[in-house]
């Protein structure tokens, strides 16, 4: 079965860190770009940070562009966010997706996981 | 940066009906937009692709068209699991993916 499964949210407080983990299965993680999409409570999806197959390309959100840090480890099939200077309006469910690949590009994210939640608060 | 709405932002209907949701985007993004679904609590899942193309597994009531700045979602027969957000996100400005605010799918 393809399966991502996220680990590592959780409570932290404002300028705090947290890594998140994104376990993938069922598929050859090192042939697929792949994302971290967030959602606020209440609030609609918000494109986060997406890197290639091979982490050559890496792109962020100018939301958390220098403080999120995005890598992942196609021999353990897991894809990362280090999250660094955490601000309240970080606090999010957060996905992991894979990029539907064509044409070397994306047209859609067809596998995503659970979610993990991160709440940034004093 | 390329922006999308969403109209209507929610809309109650019955089981039976044909439902149309609409996205249209700030610019032109050729056929680079996908629609997903998402109930409460849950992930969201992936319907249309490509605009038009049908995602695997996904019943054949829905259906999208569109292309350019305009793009439609249809729902020809509402189903009671069918109530739900559903969100559009372009990807032609590749990778900076967007997506719309959504449109909740009320029970009337």
């Amino acid at each position: 079965e393809v399966q991502l499964v996220e680990s590592g949210g959780g409570l932290v407080k404002p300028g705090g860190s947290l890594r998140l983990s994104c376990a993938a299965s069922g598929f050859t993680f090192s042939s697929y770009s792949m994302n971290w999409v967030r959602q606020a409570p209440g609030k609609g999806l918000e494109w986060v940070s997406s890197i290639s197959s091979s982490s050559s390309y890496i792109y962020y959100a100018d939301s958390v562009k220098g403080r999120f840090t995005i890598s992942r480890d196609n021999a353990k099939n897991s894809l990362y966010l280090q999250m660094n200077s955490l601000r309240a309006e970080d606090t999010a469910v957060y996905y992991c997706a894979r990029a539907r690949p064509v044409a070397g590009r994306s047209d859609a994210f067809d596998i995503w996981g659970q979610g993990t939640m991160v709440t940034v608060s004093s | 940066d390329i922006q999308l709405t969403q109209s209507p932002s929610f809309l109650s209907a019955s089981v039976g009906d044909r439902v149309t949701i609409t996205c249209r985007a700030s610019q032109g993004i050729s056929s680079y937009l996908a629609w997903y679904q998402q109930k409460p609590g849950k992930a969201p899942k992936l319907l249309i692709y490509a605009a038009s193309t049908l995602q695997s597994g996904v019943p054949s009531r829905f259906s999208g068209s569109g292309s350019g700045t305009e793009f439609t979602l249809t729902i020809s027969s509402l189903q009671p699991e069918d109530f739900a957000t559903y969100y559009c996100q372009q990807l032609n400005s590749y990778p900076l993916f967007t997506f719309g605010p959504g449109t909740k799918v009320d029970i009337k």
